[in-house]
C-alpha cells in the first residue's frame, strides 16, 4: 500500500465552479499534510498545509482532514483557468515526506 | 523558507557520458530527496541523501547508475552516469526545511535531461 494515494484524474470543471480534490494517507500518525501545484514544466510549489487539529481556508482555498477516514481534500472555489495544474497530495510522518502521484486539474472557460 | 539553486537547468549529452546535478540550499536542511519525474507524469523518488554517508536508494535505482554525494547539510549532486536515451527526464532536488515552525518540502528549480 503507498503512503499517499490519489486519482490521477484528470479532472475538468467549468470555470467558476468547485473543484475538489481527495487524496488518502496510510501512516494514521502523521500530524501534517500539504498540498503542492504543478504547473507544467515547473517545480511544485506549497500552497497549503494543515495540521492535524483542524482545516484551513486561505482565500479560495480550502484544505479538510477526515482522520477517521484518513483522507485529506483541497476545495478551489471560483476555480480559474490559471489553477489548471497539477495538485500534489503530501504527508509528514517523522522524518519522512510522502507526495502522492498528482491529480490533474483543468479548468475550462 | 529555503530556496534550493540547481543547475544545470537543462542539458543535451551524448549517450555513454555522465551528468552531474547539483543542488545548493541556502540554510542548512536536515534532509535532501532526488526525485525523477517524465513530462506529464509523477514524481518518483531516486533516493534520500544522507549527510556523511551513502545515499538510500529506493527500488529500481542503484548507486552505480545514480552516485548521490552531500558532503554538508546544504549541498548534493547526482550524477547520471552511463547515460541512454531512457535517462531523458527532468531530475529535481528537493529538501525538508523547517519554515516558521512547520516542515516542509522545498524544490530546485529542475534540470531537464535530453540524452541522445
Amino acid at each position: 500500500q503507498k503512503e499517499v494515494e490519489q486519482n490521477s484524474g484528470p479532472l475538468s470543471v467549468p470555470e467558476g465552479a468547485i473543484a475538489s480534490l481527495n487524496c488518502t494517507y496510510s501512516d494514521r500518525g502523521s500530524q501534517s499534510f500539504f498540498w503542492y501545484r504543478q504547473y507544467s514544466g515547473k517545480s511544485p510549489e506549497l500552497i497549503m498545509f494543515i495540521y492535524s487539529n483542524g482545516d484551513k481556508e486561505d482565500g479560495r482555498f480550502t484544505a479538510q482532514l477526515n482522520k477517521a477516514s484518513q483522507y485529506v481534500s483541497l476545495l478551489i472555489r471560483d476555480s480559474q483557468p490559471s489553477d489548471s495544474a497539477t495538485y500534489l497530495c503530501a504527508v509528514n510522518p517523522g522524518n519522512q515526506f510522502y507526495f502522492g502521484t498528482g491529480t490533474s486539474l483543468t479548468v475550462i472557460p | 523558507s529555503a530556496v534550493i539553486s540547481q543547475k544545470p537547468s537543462r542539458d543535451i549529452c551524448q549517450r555513454g557520458t555522465s551528468l552531474t546535478i547539483q543542488c545548493q540550499v541556502d540554510s542548512q536542511v536536515t534532509m535532501m530527496f532526488w526525485y525523477r519525474q517524465q513530462p506529464g507524469q509523477s514524481l518518483t523518488l531516486i533516493a534520500t541523501a544522507n549527510q556523511g554517508s551513502e545515499a538510500t536508494y529506493e527500488s529500481g535505482f542503484v548507486i552505480d547508475k545514480f552516485p548521490i554525494s552531500r558532503p554538508n547539510l546544504t549541498f548534493s549532486t547526482l550524477t547520471v552516469s552511463n547515460m541512454s536515451p531512457e535517462d531523458s527526464s527532468i531530475y529535481l532536488c528537493s529538501a525538508l526545511g523547517v519554515d516558521r515552525g512547520r516542515t516542509e518540502a522545498f524544490f530546485g528549480q529542475g534540470t531537464r535531461l535530453t540524452v541522445v
